[in-house]
């Protein structure tokens, strides 16, 4: 089966401009998770879909990044000013539904930004 | 909160070596326990998982880790080191019920001929 879609790959941009990162899920996944993983760290979790609602996005800067699901399959997010800090892989994950049992989250191949 | 906690982000082994990647965690709650590989430029893969079954859960590519409470942790081990083991390695940590995850600082494994 087809894994998890990410695009673009790279991505380099000025400070205070826009970016936008897009994730097509494995199909008939019902969750969708976005994790930003900076460079010597591991990846943290900015927010988490189930179908087209936000279950959790606690970690998100709000201020600056913002992401949604479209008719809870693919997802896009943003972030609007970049920040040198933002640079980092971003990745996108989705898994069935995780309340049942021996669910896994699989993973794209990210997204790296560079923030110049 | 859950958390884990890996030391040593950098670990040498020479091929043919037993690979021992340490992983604790903290927990209120019984937690569900993961360890992935990222190779370069890739996105993560999942070697194995802890779901309250077998303390020892076998995974992929010769790769095991054995859950043990009373030490809280979760350490990853393989016997003989292969080239091909060469990757970055992250533990993890969930809750029941979500699949969100929380991850260590990982480990970057180099394996020396």
């Amino acid at each position: 089966e087809a894994g998890v879609a990410q695009s673009p790959r790279y991505k380099i941009i000025e400070k205070r401009q826009s970016v936008a990162f897009w994730c097509n899920p494995i199909s008939g996944h019902a969750t969708l998770y976005w994790y930003q993983q900076i460079l010597g760290q591991g990846p943290k979790l900015l927010i988490q879909f189930q179908n087209n609602g936000v279950v959790d996005d606690s970690q998100l800067p709000k201020d600056r990044f913002s992401a949604e699901r479209l008719k809870g399959v693919d997802s896009t997010l943003k972030i609007q000013p970049a920040k040198l800090e933002d640079s980092a892989v971003y990745l996108c994950a989705s898994s069935l539904d995780p309340g049942q049992m021996n669910t896994e989250a699989f993973f794209g191949q990210g997204t790296r930004l560079t923030v110049v | 909160a859950q958390s884990v906690t890996q030391l040593g982000s950098h670990v040498s082994v020479s091929e043919g070596a037993l690979v021992l990647l340490r992983c604790n965690y903290s927990s209120s709650v019984p937690p569900y326990l993961f360890w992935y590989v990222q190779y370069p430029n890739q996105g993560l893969q999942l070697l194995l998982k802890y779901t309250s079954a077998a303390t020892l859960v076998k995974g992929i590519n010769g790769f095991e880790a054995e859950f043990k409470k009373s030490e809280t942790s979760f350490h990853l081990t393989k016997p003989s080191a292969h080239m091909s083991d060469a990757a970055e390695y992250f533990c993890a940590v969930s809750g029941h019920g979500n699949n969100r995850l929380a991850f260590g600082k990982g480990n970057q494994v180099v394996v020396i001929p």
